[in-house]
């Protein structure tokens, strides 16, 4: 099947940027996706992009989309400790599913 | 606004007994699913439905049934609960499958032991 990779934690500082990233190998995949979860709770979707995209910004967060790597990033502008819970980037193709990576859990210091 | 709802929250069972987990959504959302999450291995659906009056086996279905009872909910069924089922699952919906480019919303989960 479809693999998603991610790095499992992160640790930046209150204020710094945060950068997680994510590779992914079909390379038919349409919508990218970026999931949080915080403790206790399910998923929340932060944004998406589809395939023929290189970026999408939506306030705090940015989206790069490398297809010719199959690489997605999702760069966190002054990171808040707000921000801390876990990660998840999901690739969506013709299959009627989702594909999520192991999730990264962003640790945000005072 | 209320989402999707799963019940129970919290369940502990004993091998070989049985248990439903209940999902219900007010979105008026067309397809829904069942997921589960492990430690170190992202989510993996169990099995899904496109519409109502069907259902289809994700990439885990072993040991589980569902059940489409109307729009709104969406049931999973184990039959005979085993301790590789501990795990947290969670329901989510979509107004059509994600193959249209629809996103996914999530229930906040039921944490499911087995002993």
């Amino acid at each position: 099947g479809e693999d998603v990779e991610q790095s499992l934690f992160l640790s930046v500082r209150e204020g710094d940027s945060s950068v997680i990233n994510c590779t992914y190998t079909d390379s038919s995949s349409t919508y990218l996706y970026w999931y949080k979860q915080e403790p206790g709770a399910g998923l929340q979707l932060l944004t998406y992009i589809f395939s023929n995209m290189d970026m999408k910004q939506d306030q705090r967060l940015t989206v790069l989309l490398n297809k010719k790597d199959k690489h997605l990033s999702l760069r966190i502008a002054d990171t808040q400790t707000g921000d801390s819970a876990i990660y998840f980037c999901a690739e969506g193709t013709g299959a009627n599913n989702l594909f999520f990576g192991t999730g990264t859990r962003l640790t945000v210091i005072p | 606004n209320a989402g999707v709802t799963q019940t129970p929250k919290f369940q502990v069972l004993k091998t070989g007994q049985s248990m439903t987990l209940q999902c219900a959504q007010d979105m008026n959302h067309n397809s829904m699913y069942w997921y589960r999450q492990d430690p170190g291995m992202g989510l993996r659906l169990i099995y899904y439905s496109a519409s109502e009056g069907t259902t289809d086996k994700g990439e885990v279905p072993n040991g589980y049934n569902v059940s489409r009872l109307n729009k709104r909910e969406f049931s999973l069924r184990l039959e005979s609960a085993a301790p590789s089922q501990t795990s947290v699952y969670f329901c989510a919906s979509s107004e059509a499958l994600v193959s249209s480019g629809n996103t996914i919303y999530f229930g906040e989960g039921s944490w499911l032991t087995v002993v």
